[in-house]
């Protein structure tokens, strides 16, 4: 079955630092890769997403990730963080002709200022 | 605000009563998608309609689910004989059909079973 583990369930930053959240997912096919922010008391948004074309996507706020087919991977960047980046990050995948979205159980980002 | 509204956003009951949910998409998606999302965990997919027909399901919906999309347009999700463990947020996307595109959410409707 396809799933999706993000490594960091809770991490905590000073601003300015930077940031890199991990996401692997289990899928031999073709993917679509996507990253959703939460912040507190809102709805979930659209970092960014991968579907084709360079492996380097750029996001809204200055995030960024890197797709890395041999790896299975698709890591979030951003290299320097604010207070208001603090949410809660989700990685999502959709495998192949599937519809549905895979999701991992997201991390928890608290950046103090 | 044209974004996918939910309705309403919070909602408590009594253990074994029934419950609905509204979905209003973004109005030109075809495809629209229930999920559920409990605390500490990602969002759980629960079922997706590609215009007024429901194409999958997941086997995390029981016989107490059930949802619809009578006009391709809105849809509502019941749940019956509420058990504490559906206590949830409930979360509606929706997407177009067409090419890569991604799926929009709306703020969720928050379950408590008392």
């Amino acid at each position: 079955a396809q799933s999706v583990s993000q490594h960091n369930h809770h991490v905590i930053l000073s601003e300015a630092a930077s940031l890199e959240l991990g996401c692997n997912y289990s899928y031999g096919g073709t993917v679509n890769l996507f990253w959703y922010v939460q912040y507190p008391g809102q709805h979930l948004q659209l970092l960014l997403k991968y579907f084709s074309g360079d492996p380097l996507v750029k996001g809204i706020k200055g995030f960024e990730a890197e797709f890395i087919k041999s790896k299975f991977s698709f890591n979030l960047r951003k290299p320097s963080v604010q207070w208001s980046d603090t949410a809660e990050y989700f990685c999502a995948v959709k495998a192949g002709n599937n519809r549905k979205l895979i999701w991992g159980l997201g991390t928890s980002l608290a950046v103090n200022p | 605000d044209t974004g996918v509204s939910q309705d309403p956003r919070h909602k408590i009951t009594k253990r074994g009563q029934n419950v609905t949910f509204r979905c209003d998409p973004i109005s030109e998606h075809n495809r629209l998608y229930w999920y559920r999302q409990t605390l500490g965990q990602g969002p759980e997919f629960l079922t997706y309609f590609q215009n007024e027909a429901q194409l999958e399901k997941s086997r995390l919906l029981s016989d107490r689910f059930s949802a619809e999309r009578p006009k391709g347009s809105f849809s509502t999700l019941e749940i019956q004989r509420t058990e504490q463990g559906d206590s949830a947020m409930y979360l509606c996307a929706s997407s177009l059909m067409a090419g890569n595109t991604e799926a929009f959410f709306g703020q969720g409707t928050r379950l408590t079973v008392v």
